[in-house]
């Protein structure tokens, strides 16, 4: 059975700290990992990683994969009150159009 | 700039009573799915349609049809519906032949609570 573990399920920070996330997994057929963004509502989509050590970056949002540990890591730096959100993992899959995903991380950050 | 627009967004049922959970992509994407999100539970995976006319089931689908009406609508039905299926249900689409083939994005969302 698929599957794909978060840790730590919350954390709360103060604005300005760095923080790192994890995602973990085991599947079958794999072919991407992704990170989305939930706020209030919907999930947003952050990034899509297919190969090993590359490092995906977009402002002070980060990201990397390591396809032999079968792990992943989302870096926040200097964090504002607007990452506030739960960070979503998921994994796609080499032969079906599926996502499996991390039940999330809760991120607070306090002013 | 609509992307995956759901209705509605909120719904309250009474135990046995049925409807509807209506979506639609304007992003000309293959590919639609049906969610549920439930606390400690992440996103789980109801039905979904690889193209328009055909339909499969994910990891919970008891409890639940949908009919894919045509390439930009999607819909999920609850026919006789039960405190279990008290959830937030969201709709997703993806382009699979693109260049990035699993990304898919969501819509807002519908919050339904079944008493």
């Amino acid at each position: 059975e698929d599957k794909v573990v978060q840790s730590p399920l919350s954390l709360v920070v103060h604005e300005g700290d760095t923080v790192t996330l994890n995602c973990s997994y085991e599947v079958t057929n794999f072919r991407s990992l992704l990170w989305y963004k939930q706020e209030k509502k919907a999930p947003t989509f952050l990034f899509m990683l297919t190969s090993s050590g590359i490092e995906k970056k977009s402002g002070r949002l980060s990201s990397i994969l390591d396809k032999k540990e079968l792990f992943s890591i989302l870096n926040i730096t200097a964090t504002q009150t607007g990452d506030s959100a739960v960070y979503l993992c998921a994994v796609g899959h080499f032969g079906n159009e599926k996502l499996t995903f991390g039940t999330g991380t809760r991120l607070t950050i306090i002013p | 700039n609509a992307g995956v627009t759901q209705t509605p967004k909120f719904q309250v049922l009474k135990t046995g009573q049925s409807m509807t959970l209506q979506c639609a992509q304007d992003m000309n994407h293959n590919s639609m799915y049906w969610y549920r999100q439930d606390p400690g539970m992440g996103l789980r995976l109801i039905y979904y349609s690889a193209s328009e006319g055909t339909t499969d089931k994910g990891e919970v689908p008891n409890g639940y049809n949908v009919s894919r009406l045509n390439k930009r609508e999607f819909s999920l039905r609850l026919e006789s519906a039960a405190p279990s299926q008290t959830s937030v249900y969201f709709c997703a689409s993806s382009e699979v032949r693109g260049r990035w083939p699993n990304i898919q994005y969501f819509g807002a969302g519908t919050r339904l609570s079944v008493l």
